[in-house]
């Protein structure tokens, strides 16, 4: 089955950038769509983007448009998530997760996030 | 962007007891809701996918119901395991955005 184990902890100072993997085992990473969910210190969960079957690009949500890129290299089964211009309302967990559904290219609907992976914390910090 | 609200933010309750959350949502999206269970430290796990359908492996004491802009998610008889905090999200549309989530604590 799939499982997704991220990198470890990271330490960033404001303005630096940082940029968090998501390594794929028991899949193809081409095969799945990859998404990052983020979570501050004692608040709820974000939605940050991920990969859209339904055209194959990406998609961001509209607060992190411009400020993060998400890529995947699948010579490696590695998705990546990369953030600039940290600030300390960033410092957060970030998750990566499979968006699960049925569908191709054209049409896709998702049943929800069903494998995540253990969560990278980073903190931005002076 | 659909937005969606639960309630209560906060529940005391005790084993065996029935536990309901709510999850409204700014328009209508059909079935297309998930829930999910998330404990400190962990990831989140996900519970109920389309409105009313067990994932896999979760107990039966867990039920998902509604569709449209109303769902409910139903702990038939509260476990010490599932003291925790739970969250809805719409898969409908992007973004996917997640209710602000209610956390479930021993009475």
């Amino acid at each position: 089955q799939v499982q997704l184990v991220q990198s470890g902890a990271e330490v960033k100072k404001p303005g630096a950038s940082v940029k968090v993997s998501c390594q794929v085992s028991g899949h193809t990473l081409s095969e799945l769509s990859i998404h990052w969910v983020r979570q501050a210190p004692g608040k709820g969960l974000e939605w940050m983007g991920g990969f859209d079957p339904q055209d194959g690009e990406t998609i961001y949500a509209e607060k992190f448009q411009g400020r993060v890129t998400m890529t995947e290299d699948t010579s490696t089964d590695t998705a990546y998530m990369e953030m600039s211009s940290l600030r300390s309302e960033d410092t957060a967990v970030y998750y990566c997760a499979r968006g699960w559904g049925f569908g191709e290219l054209g049409t896709y609907y998702y049943y929800g996030m069903d494998v995540w992976g253990q969560g990278t914390t980073v903190t931005v910090s002076s | 962007d659909i937005q969606l609200t639960q309630s209560p933010s906060f529940l005391s309750a005790s084993v065996g007891d029935r536990v309901t959350i709510a999850c409204r949502a700014s328009q209508g999206m059909s079935s297309y809701l998930a829930w999910y269970q998330q404990k400190p430290g962990k990831a989140p796990k996900l519970l109920i996918y389309a409105a009313s359908t067990l994932q896999s492996g979760v107990p039966s004491r867990f039920s998902g119901s509604g569709s449209g802009t109303e769902f409910t998610l139903t702990i038939s008889s509260l476990q010490p395991e599932d003291f925790a905090t739970y969250y809805c999200q719409q898969v409908n549309s992007y973004p996917l955005t997640f209710g602000p989530g209610t956390k479930v604590d021993i009475k």
